[in-house]
């Protein structure tokens, strides 16, 4: 069973900080999708990122980075310089193979940036 | 730019009633999601559409649950005898293909049900 999990319930950082959001993944299928959306107060969820399991190559976008490491079934995410608009909860999510059409969403992170 | 509306916004009901909520779908989208979100808590899956069957669905999705997409735009979930634990923020999302081959759901902003 496909499994996320976000331990950092809150996170609060002075605005120009670094901040590193984690997500970790358990799935047992070798083909998978990884994702990153992002819920600000307005409560939409906005997409943000996607990553298949065979590319464990880093992005970056702007402010935002990710970091994929299949060995510790981790993608974490990176917002370099945060600003007050990047308060926010962030939602990491796995999807696995064909056939399986539901995101599976961690419990989320509730980033505060201090002004 | 295209983007998937959720009506109403808000709806408060008492339990036991019905409630049908509506999603209009990105126009060219061919795949169709219900999640919800209990108060602070995860976005968790309900049901996937295509071709207008289900496609997937979860526990959560019991037979008070229903989705109809009835005239090729709108794309409903009704739920049939609503129950306090219903009380959430019910999300729709299309996509133009399956999420493993276009990677992105397009969430609408969702409709808070409240039971009382």
């Amino acid at each position: 069973a496909q499994k996320v999990t976000q331990a950092q319930t809150e996170i609060s950082v002075v605005e120009k900080e670094d901040v590193t959001l984690d997500c970790v993944y358990e799935t047992r299928d070798t083909t998978y999708y990884l994702f990153w959306y992002k819920q600000p107060p307005s409560g939409e969820l906005v997409f943000l990122i996607r990553r298949n399991s065979f590319d464990e190559q880093n992005e970056i976008s702007g402010r935002y980075s990710w970091n994929f490491q299949k060995s510790t079934s981790s993608f974490n995410f990176t917002i370099t310089a945060s600003q007050v608009v990047d308060s926010a909860v962030y939602f990491c999510a796995l999807s696995e193979n064909f056939g399986n059409e539901k995101l599976t969403f961690g419990t989320g992170t509730r980033l505060t940036i201090i002004p | 730019e295209p983007e998937v509306t959720q009506t109403p916004s808000h709806q408060v009901t008492q339990m036991g009633q019905e409630v049908i909520l509506r999603c209009v779908p990105i126009s060219n989208h061919l795949y169709f999601y219900w999640y919800r979100q209990i108060l602070g808590q995860k976005v968790e899956f309900l049901v996937s559409f295509y071709n207008n069957e289900i496609s997937e669905k979860s526990e959560i999705f019991d037979d008070q649950f229903s989705v109809e997409r009835p005239d090729g735009s709108n794309f409903t979930l009704k739920i049939r005898s609503t129950k306090l634990e219903d009380s959430a923020m019910y999300f729709c999302a299309s996509s133009v293909g399956q999420i493993i081959n276009t990677g992105e759901l397009f969430f609408g902003e969702g409709s808070r049900l409240t039971v009382l």
